[in-house]
């Protein structure tokens, strides 16, 4: 059964800092890996969808990597604003029969000013 | 924004109660799923479809049943609403953008109380 776990669970940073968030899944068979971002009370919204076959995603201030073989993905944030407080999911797909998503724990994010 | 609208957006219901949650999008995406949301467990999928009238069970299928008689829309019923069901609903859609790859995106939420 596919695990997905994000460390850390919680992050507190001040604004202008750089971060790295960590997803790791325990079967490497995967076919995407997608990172979201969930504001309270709010839905999900979609970041980044990497591809199997690919390495990196990149979109403004964020950039998704993804090692297959080792299971692991991290998301980038570059330059943090308050406005990137939220917590951030990332959700594996191992399966082409419903395409259905495993999801990790989420890393809750603060940005103070 | 994906079309995706989900009904009702609140629900406090009795214990034993039958509960419909619905969800109706507006892509033409082929797959359907229900997630639900809880403090501790995180996302876990309820149900999901892959098509009119096919449909299948998820981790956390117990209690629930759906249907899907139209591409767009998707039901969750809970057959006798137990407090456990307390949680927030997710509806999800994706569909097939390439060759093995799917982008899943999501509606805003119910969030159900059973008292």
């Amino acid at each position: 059964k596919q695990e997905v776990t994000q460390i850390p669970a919680a992050l507190s940073v001040p604004e202008g800092e750089n971060l790295v968030l960590n997803c790791s899944f325990t079967d490497s068979a995967i076919y995407n890996l997608q990172w979201f971002r969930q504001d309270p009370g709010k839905g999900l919204t979609s970041l980044l969808l990497i591809q199997s076959s690919q390495r990196e995603q990149t979109s403004g201030r964020l950039n998704a990597s993804l090692d297959k073989s080792s299971g692991r993905s991290t998301l980038y944030i570059a330059a943090s604003q308050p406005g990137d407080s939220a917590t951030y999911l990332c959700a594996v797909t191992v399966s082409n029969a419903g395409n259905m998503l495993t999801f990790g724990g989420g890393t809750r994010l603060m940005v103070k000013p | 924004d994906a079309g995706i609208t989900q009904s009702p957006r609140h629900k406090v219901t009795e214990t034993g109660t039958p509960v419909t949650l619905r969800c109706h999008q507006t892509e033409n995406h082929r797959y359907m799923y229900w997630y639900r949301q809880d403090p501790g467990h995180g996302l876990r999928l309820i149900h999901y479809s892959y098509g009119v009238k096919d449909t299948d069970k998820g981790e956390v299928s117990d209690g629930y049943s759906v249907s899907r008689s139209k591409t767009e829309d998707f039901l969750l019923t809970l057959e006798s609403a137990t407090s456990s069901q307390t949680s927030v609903y997710f509806c999800a859609i994706s569909e097939y953008a390439e060759a093995w790859v799917t982008e899943a995106f999501f509606g805003q939420g119910t969030r159900l109380t059973v008292v």
